[in-house]
């Protein structure tokens, strides 16, 4: 079975540039999640789709970061413009549960894309 | 609302002795709980997860984690410690129960293992 795909791994911007990151979850699964984690720090959740609705985009900095996910498949995460403290690790993860009756399946994460803002 | 608290951000063992990585938590609902390890430059992968089901649960590479529910703490644990074992190790908590799926982690703790 294929993994989550992320790319690209790296990227290198200088602040006020935009940015785009993107995500292939594991065929089937119905819940996609981003994940911003800063050096040191553990992951900590940006927006969370289920098909190609939005259900948490709580802690998503919506006035530079955006997101979506066309045909409840593929997701991009964009920054625009970026800060310097976007630099981090941005982790996509995706799990199986689409429903009620299928909560406790796990997340499968991507590599990551490792940003940084100079 | 619901969080999680690692204590200690590093851990260093020697090769063959037991690893033991504390994680408290804390919710107002039945809690789901997970520990994920994450390698240098790498995603984060499932060790192991506790899903409301037996209290002990066990994980790849030899690890295991007990819920204790009165103390609201579910630590990770490995009899001996292997050199490759030294990664950082994430415990985080969901609550299905409350339609939250999505993870909460703690800020992690950094396990060596000296030869």
């Amino acid at each position: 079975e294929a993994g989550v795909a992320q790319s690209p791994r790296y990227k290198i911007i200088e602040k006020r540039q935009s940015v785009a990151f993107w995500c292939n979850p594991i065929s089937g699964h119905a819940t996609l999640y981003w994940y911003q984690q800063i050096l040191g720090q553990g992951p900590k959740l940006l927006i969370q789709f289920q098909n190609n609705g939005v259900v948490d985009d709580s802690q998503l900095p919506k006035d530079r970061f955006s997101a979506e996910r066309l045909k409840g498949v593929d997701s991009t995460l964009k920054i625009q413009p970026a800060k310097l403290e976007d630099s981090a690790v941005y982790l996509c993860a995706s799990s199986l549960d689409g429903d009620r009756g299928r909560r406790n399946t796990e997340a499968f994460f991507g590599q990551g894309t490792r940003l940084t803002v100079v | 609302a619901q969080s999680v608290t690692q204590l200690g951000s590093h851990v260093s063992v020697s090769e063959g002795a037991l690893v033991l990585l504390r994680c408290n938590y804390s919710s107002s609902v039945p809690p789901y709980l997970f520990w994920y390890v994450q390698y240098p430059n790498q995603g984060l992968q499932l060790l192991l997860k506790y899903t409301s089901a037996a209290t002990l649960v066990k994980g790849i590479n030899g690890f295991e984690a007990e819920f204790k529910k009165s103390e609201t703490s579910f630590h990770l644990t490995k009899p001996s410690a292997h050199m490759s074992d030294a990664a950082e190790y994430f415990c985080a908590v969901s609550t299905p129960d409350t339609g939250r799926r999505a993870l909460t982690f703690g800020s992690g703790t950094r396990l060596q293992v000296q030869p």
